[in-house]
């Protein structure tokens, strides 16, 4: 059973693009999670969601930050308009059950980095 | 809102010693979670331990134990006989009951074995 992959694992891109990181979730959890990680601190946490829904966004910026976990395909995070600020690790993780009935599973890990 | 604060930014350590990892954390629920993850150099968050809140008997896996104290809010990690690979960053978590939320991480500690 493979672990929660996410790509790519390192990603630049200019000030102004599109980021979109990928996070396909351990086979039959239905439940992610996506982190951020800035240097030298813990995660923080941004957005959980379901299939085809959104749980909890209260982490997540209103501008330019949107996530989305498809029926089908992996979750996709996605940042518009890149700015040096959202240089970062972004993490995502998996559970089958939500987080206080079954552990999280977490990935490698996006490292984006913003010039 | 919850806060999780691990005071210790960086401990080191002699192998086959005895570290203890302070956690504490503010929280007005009742019913909650809390959970110590290991992140070593590949960055990979791995769960170490998790405590539920209304259960008194501190939780063990193998070398690592807690010692929770619900009225002081404190969630500390020992590690006996510690390992080389035990070097790590170690993130103390909270999440609250329902399982609507993500994890709430402190800013961690940076654990150094030495051989």
């Amino acid at each position: 059973n493979a672990g929660v992959m996410q790509n790519p694992r390192h990603l630049v891109r200019r000030r102004g693009q599109e980021a979109r990181l990928r996070c396909s979730p351990m086979k039959g959890h239905s439940h992610v999670y996506w982190y951020r990680q800035l240097p030298e601190e813990g995660l923080k946490f941004m957005v959980y969601l379901q299939k085809e829904n959104i749980i909890d966004e209260s982490g997540m910026p209103k501008e330019r930050f949107s996530a989305e976990f498809p029926k089908e395909g992996p979750s996709i995070l996605r940042i518009q308009q890149v700015v040096r600020g959202d240089s970062a690790a972004y993490f995502c993780a998996s559970s089958p059950k939500g987080l206080t009935n079954s552990p999280l599973h977490f990935g490698n890990g996006t490292r984006l980095t913003v010039t | 809102a919850q806060t999780v604060t691990q005071s210790q930014p960086e401990m080191s350590v002699q192998e086959a010693e005895t570290v203890t990892l302070s956690c504490t954390y503010d929280t007005s629920e009742n019913n909650y979670y809390l959970f110590w993850y290991k992140q070593p150099p590949s960055r990979q968050m791995i769960l170490v331990i998790r405590q539920e809140a209304y259960k008194q008997q501190n939780a063990t896996e193998n070398r690592f134990s807690v010692n929770f104290q619900k009225a002081a809010k404190s969630f500390s990690l020992k590690i006996s006989d510690s390992q080389l690979g035990d070097t790590a960053m170690y993130f103390c978590a909270f999440t609250k009951g329902g399982g609507a939320d993500g994890l709430t991480f402190g800013k961690g500690t940076h654990l150094i074995i030495q051989p």
